[in-house]
């Protein structure tokens, strides 16, 4: 059974950084591009950063790019986000997913709630 | 960035009923188009993924229809836990969401 479990999660002040982990199992990590999307409370869902199954390509939203850094590591099948110079617009609850090649996302995390303020 | 705008955005509706949400892309997305089920407590699955195609493990009563900009999620006989708000997405990069709609029962 494929899980997906993210964590790092919590409350931040603007201008800080925090990092988030996702837990991979039930599927072979090194064979799956992974992405981030994310949920701003009373907004939809919102596409963030996307990782490819080697690491060597990594593709952002705008509003991230150059705050935000996806990464992973396949030997421990986690993916993370590492997220920078926060802003209020930030806050949202953040989503591992699983992309496929057709551009859905098959298999979702719980997700983890990152609040920005001071 | 392809614009997804979903309707409506809150639904009521009877147990047993029949239930269309639409979604209409900015262009022509043909076919890259999926939906999803996100509960009260935050989880997310997958319905159906291109256009039509049903997710393993999805009941039969949801299907998914469309073409060109145009697309729909029917639920045919709605049950108690289909109550959840449902989004759309096109799969072109960067993939785009509508703004989603809020199923309620009446």
């Amino acid at each position: 059974e494929v899980q997906l479990v993210e964590s790092g999660g919590g409350l931040v002040q603007p201008g800080r950084s925090l990092k988030l982990s996702c837990a991979a199992s039930g599927f072979t990590f090194s064979d799956y591009n992974m992405a981030w999307v994310r949920q701003a409370p009373k907004k939809g869902l919102e596409w963030v950063a996307t990782i490819s199954y080697d690491g060597s390509s990594t593709y952002y939203r705008d509003s991230v790019k150059g705050r935000f850094t996806i990464s992973r590591d396949n030997a421990k099948s986690t993916l993370y986000l590492q997220m920078d110079s926060l802003r209020s617009e930030d806050t949202a609850t953040y989503y591992c997913a699983r992309p496929s090649t057709r551009g859905y996302f098959d298999f979702w995390g719980p997700g983890t709630m990152v609040t920005v303020s001071s | 960035d392809i614009k997804m705008t979903q309707s409506p955005s809150s639904l009521s509706a009877s147990l047993g009923e029949r239930v269309t949400i639409s979604c209409r892309a900015s262009e022509n997305i043909n076919n890259i188009l999926a939906w999803y089920q996100k509960k009260e407590d935050g989880s997310v699955k997958l319905l159906i993924y291109y256009t039509s195609n049903l997710q393993s493990g999805v009941p039969s009563r949801f299907s998914g229809s469309g073409s060109g900009k145009d697309y729909s999620l029917t639920i045919s006989g709605l049950e108690s836990e289909d109550i959840a708000t449902y989004y759309c997405q096109q799969g072109y990069t960067p993939p785009t969401f509508g703004a989603g709609t809020k199923l309620e029962l009446k």
